[in-house]
């Protein structure tokens, strides 16, 4: 039963435009969110993260959104780069919850 | 470099046999993690340690093993090693033991099982 989902397996951008990753959760115990950035032959690197009093979350060009009624969030990249290329993963925790929890990811293609 | 470091990166051994993971933590944190990754597969957590002490576990064989070391290092045990045990084996570890915080991810041991 996978509580962290992340429907889509791959996305491809262009360059400069926006990029839209989307995560979804069924544990309501979860008020921690977190994405973190992959390349290929290195470990995961963390780069955003929202508490579930927050509902937008923004650090540069990355924005991270939070619906708790849908249990959705969704991670913004504006604008998209070749450099963002890589598998993002979503994961998921809470004060009451003793793991975290990490989606299948999704593999980013912005192309040049 | 997240200052997590893990050993070795690659290790290839055949089923049966009985392998040991190795993690550094970052300086300073207290929490080790261990994830397995499969192929065209996320993360699936294993389990957690806090100061020695397990905090919190996953879908974890039992086949499998883990420990925190009075250093805080830890070590991932794996016996009678099947072709499916194949993967990415990663640690990160955190500071404190709140789990409302980052994690850093060290590079991953390949394990390969013939």
């Amino acid at each position: 039963d996978q509580q962290v989902k992340q429907n889509s397996p791959s996305l491809s951008v262009q360059e400069g435009r926006i990029s839209i990753l989307n995560c979804d959760y069924t544990n309501s115990m979860f008020d921690y969110f977190l994405w973190y950035k992959k390349y290929p032959a290195e470990g995961p690197t963390f780069l955003i993260s929202i508490s579930s009093i927050k509902d937008k979350n923004e650090d540069g060009r990355f924005t991270v959104f939070l619906n708790k009624s849908a249990k959705h969030l969704s991670l913004h990249i504006v604008p998209s780069q070749p450099g963002d290329s890589a598998v993002y993963f979503c994961a998921a925790s809470g004060t009451s919850y003793d793991k975290v929890i990490f989606g299948p990811g999704t593999s980013l293609s912005v192309i040049p | 470099d997240s200052g997590v470091t893990q050993t070795p990166k690659h290790l290839i051994t055949a089923t049966g046999q009985r392998v040991t993971l190795r993690c550094s933590p970052r300086s300073g944190d207290l929490s080790v993690y261990w994830y397995q990754q499969s192929l065209d597969q996320g993360l699936q957590f294993l389990i957690q340690y806090y100061n020695g002490e397990e905090r919190a576990k996953g879908n974890i064989l039992e086949r499998f093993s883990a420990q925190q070391f009075p250093d805080l290092h830890s070590e991932l045990n794996l016996s009678s090693l099947e072709l499916g045990d194949s993967a990415l084996y990663f640690c990160a570890s955190s500071s404190g033991g709140g789990r409302n915080t980052e994690a850093f991810f060290g590079q991953g041991t390949r394990l390969t099982v013939v």
